[in-house]
């Protein structure tokens, strides 16, 4: 596919239960970026793939949100005991290798996957 | 940590206005982006300043980065509803490795 693909776009789980959102990036993209966007508010970031490891998970809230990247290719973000106040919408975006020496780097966003925790 | 306050939150005008939106931080940027989100998609990247003082104009919109690179300000001239959508802002980190992003404006145009 041309951009980035995420699955399911919209995601109902009651409060407890465990929950699996994918992510498809763009071919040849070796960054990966997880985000979360509560309503009304800006994207916040939560972990960041270069290749298969996970460069930076510093904006991951608690231990009950993990990532995995295990190819180098599709990510999965995983929480468990799901809370009502982890419903917002989660983005994926990837981009070519950025470089803290370059200034100027372009991330590609995914549609989203819409958590609701009931 | 590096913040960004974007004004006005909201923002309803009438078809064929003018409007700015401001991107402000405490803490300087090595480059801004601003990007437009529609209501069930991704953020999509409309443009990048880099430089002190520079100004990008893409159609009827135009990009100013500030002087000292801790603000930067949209202006839309002639609003068409098309317009309408959430303009985020958002800035790298030291190692380019995560964006931080504004609040938002939403912005809706009416006919």
């Amino acid at each position: 596919g041309a951009g980035v693909s995420q699955t399911p776009s919209n995601k109902v789980t009651e409060k407890g239960k465990y929950v699996e959102l994918r992510c498809d990036p763009i071919s040849g993209h070796t960054a990966l970026y997880w985000y979360r966007q509560s309503l009304g508010q800006g994207p916040e970031f939560l972990i960041y793939f270069q290749g298969t490891g996970a460069a930076d998970d510093s904006g991951l809230p608690n231990d009950r949100f993990f990532a995995v990247r295990p190819e180098g290719s599709v990510s999965t973000l995983k929480i468990q005991r799901t809370e009502r106040g982890d419903s917002a919408v989660y983005l994926c975006a990837s981009s070519l290798f950025p470089s803290g020496a370059q200034s100027v780097y372009e991330q590609y966003f995914g549609p989203g996957t819409r958590l609701t925790v009931t | 940590t590096q913040l960004l306050e974007q004004s006005p939150q909201f923002l309803s005008i009438q078809e064929g206005e003018n409007l700015t939106v401001y991107c402000n931080s405490s803490s300087v940027f090595s480059s801004l982006q601003w990007y437009r989100q529609e209501p069930g998609e991704g953020p999509v990247l409309l443009v990048t300043v880099v430089t002190g003082g520079e100004v990008k104009k893409l159609k009827r919109l135009t990009f100013q980065f500030g002087d000292a690179r801790k603000d930067s300000s949209l202006h839309i001239t002639a609003a068409q509803p098309g317009d309408t959508g959430l303009y985020l802002c958002a800035g790298p980190n030291n190692a380019g490795n995560m964006l931080t992003f504004g609040g938002g404006t939403r912005l809706m145009v009416k006919p």
